[in-house]
């Protein structure tokens, strides 16, 4: 199994500009998703999925959307990138919300 | 609303000795689960230890054990004979099982983490 996989791992973009943060897990979990690190405040969850046609909004989800057309997949997209956005990204699945959550390596995002 | 504080944003240990990190939450719910989840340099987030909130018994894997005080709302972990791959930031986190049945499951609530170096 290669667990939660991410990509890409480093980004630069430029204020305006978008793209879609990739997410991908290969353990069958029903529960996927997303967080955003900054320094001093832990990480903090964006966007949420408890199986595939089913998301929802965390605590931050302005500026970011989500869609679950797999239960494998759980792409992450910024539509218009702003320097606010400069963070680290992780995704993460678990079998059941309060089961182990299993992370994948993160995403660096520079926005400039 | 729940909250997740770890009051020692940095702390130091002296390799092959103990050390003890902080962790207290808020939550009106009853039945929850605790973790702490470790980061080393690699950034990587690696699950430490998990505790059931309607289990007496602490939680203990190897050299890593958790003092859970359920009235008090306390849930420290204990990291004995520290190595330096213990360095990292350690992050508490929270799941409530209604938050579960409300829709919202599995939502960790992460604490703003405690950066340790363990000193040769």
């Amino acid at each position: 199994n290669a667990g939660v996989t991410q990509t890409p791992k480093f980004q630069v973009l430029k204020t305006g500009q978008s793209m879609t943060l990739q997410c991908a897990q290969d353990m069958n979990h029903e529960y996927m998703s997303w967080y955003r690190q900054d320094p001093g405040m832990g990480l903090r969850l964006i966007h949420y999925s408890v199986g595939a046609g089913i998301t929802d909004q965390g605590e931050v989800p302005n500026g970011y959307n989500v869609s679950r057309s797999t239960t494998e997949d759980f792409p992450l997209r910024l539509l218009s990138a702003a320097p606010s956005q400069t963070s680290v990204y992780f995704c993460a699945s678990s079998l059941h919300g309060y089961n182990e959550q299993f992370f994948g390596p993160g995403t660096r995002l520079t926005v400039l | 609303a729940q909250t997740v504080t770890q009051s020692q944003p940095e702390m130091s240990v002296q390799e092959a000795e103990t050390v003890t990190l902080s962790c207290t939450y808020d939550t009106s719910e009853n039945n929850y689960y605790l973790f702490w989840y470790k980061q080393p340099p690699s950034r990587q987030m690696i699950l430490v230890i998990r505790q059931e909130a309607y289990k007496q018994q602490n939680a203990t894997e190897n050299r890593f054990s958790v003092n859970f005080q359920k009235a008090a709302k306390s849930f420290s972990l204990k990291i004995s004979d520290s190595q330096l791959g213990d360095t990292a930031m350690y992050f508490c986190a929270f799941v409530g099982e209604e938050m579960n049945y409300g829709g919202s499951q599995g939502n960790l609530i992460f604490g703003k983490g405690t950066k340790l170096s363990v000193k040769p």
